[in-house]
């Protein structure tokens, strides 16, 4: 079982450029997140998305962007990359919210801002 | 504003029994989850409560009492496996997971 899948595991990026990070579910979750994990600091929500063609901002919005044209995606996308988007991402699914919202995560996506 | 206390960390003996607080001020309520996150991995999913009370699965328990704004985890016949990190999260009345910082559990032999 694949589950969530969110590529690269790692990445170095200068300041000023631009990446993608990739996230897919095979369970067919409606629910889809963009975290991001600190040292020392809770889960930040960045963006999340109740089903395909809906997507809406979360705690940290600024300086990402998201899309959701299918169920299965949900791609992360940075522009005019900072050192304070140096972090831990983790894309995430769930079923729905309360008793549905168990969250299934991908294996989290290192990123550097040098 | 919304709020979720965990302890940083805390330092247990393999064997023993561990309880992990959460307290939160939070919007509203609709549940609480506890997730285990080993180091350089994701959180995984333990516990859900939404009624007071105490929901037990195998070694690990999750109490709530959402009159106090209150929960713990409990671990017993601790094993080495358990040293991870302990994340409490309450969902709010706008279905917004706030997430506490987490907990580090060090368990030594």
């Amino acid at each position: 079982n694949a589950g969530v899948t969110q590529t690269p595991k790692f990445r170095i990026l200068k300041i000023g450029q631009s990446m993608t990070l990739q996230c897919t579910q095979d369970m067919n979750h409606n629910y889809m997140y963009w975290y991001r994990q600190d040292p020392g600091m809770g889960l930040k929500l960045i963006y999340y998305s109740v089903g395909a063609g809906i997507t809406d901002k979360g705690e940290v919005p600024n300086g990402y962007n998201v899309s959701r044209s299918t169920t299965e995606d949900f791609p992360l996308r940075l522009e005019l990359a900072a050192p304070s988007q140096t972090s831990v991402y983790f894309c995430a699914s769930s079923r729905g919210t309360s008793h549905t919202g168990e969250l299934f995560f991908g294996e989290g996506s290192r990123l550097t801002v040098l | 504003g919304q709020n979720i206390d965990q302890p940083t960390e805390m330092t247990a003996t393999e064997g023993a029994i561990v309880q992990i607080n959460c307290t939160y001020q939070t919007s509203g309520f609709n549940g609480l989850f506890w997730y285990q996150q080993h180091a350089g991995e994701a959180p995984t999913f333990l516990s859900y409560n939404v009624l007071d009370g105490l929901e037990e699965k195998g070694r690990f328990s999750s109490f709530l009492s959402r009159s106090k704004g209150y929960s713990y985890l409990l671990l017993k016949e601790l094993q080495m496996k358990d040293s991870a990190s302990y994340l409490c999260a309450v969902e709010d009345s706008n279905y917004q997971l706030i997430w506490g910082a987490g907990t580090k559990l060090i368990i030594k032999p």
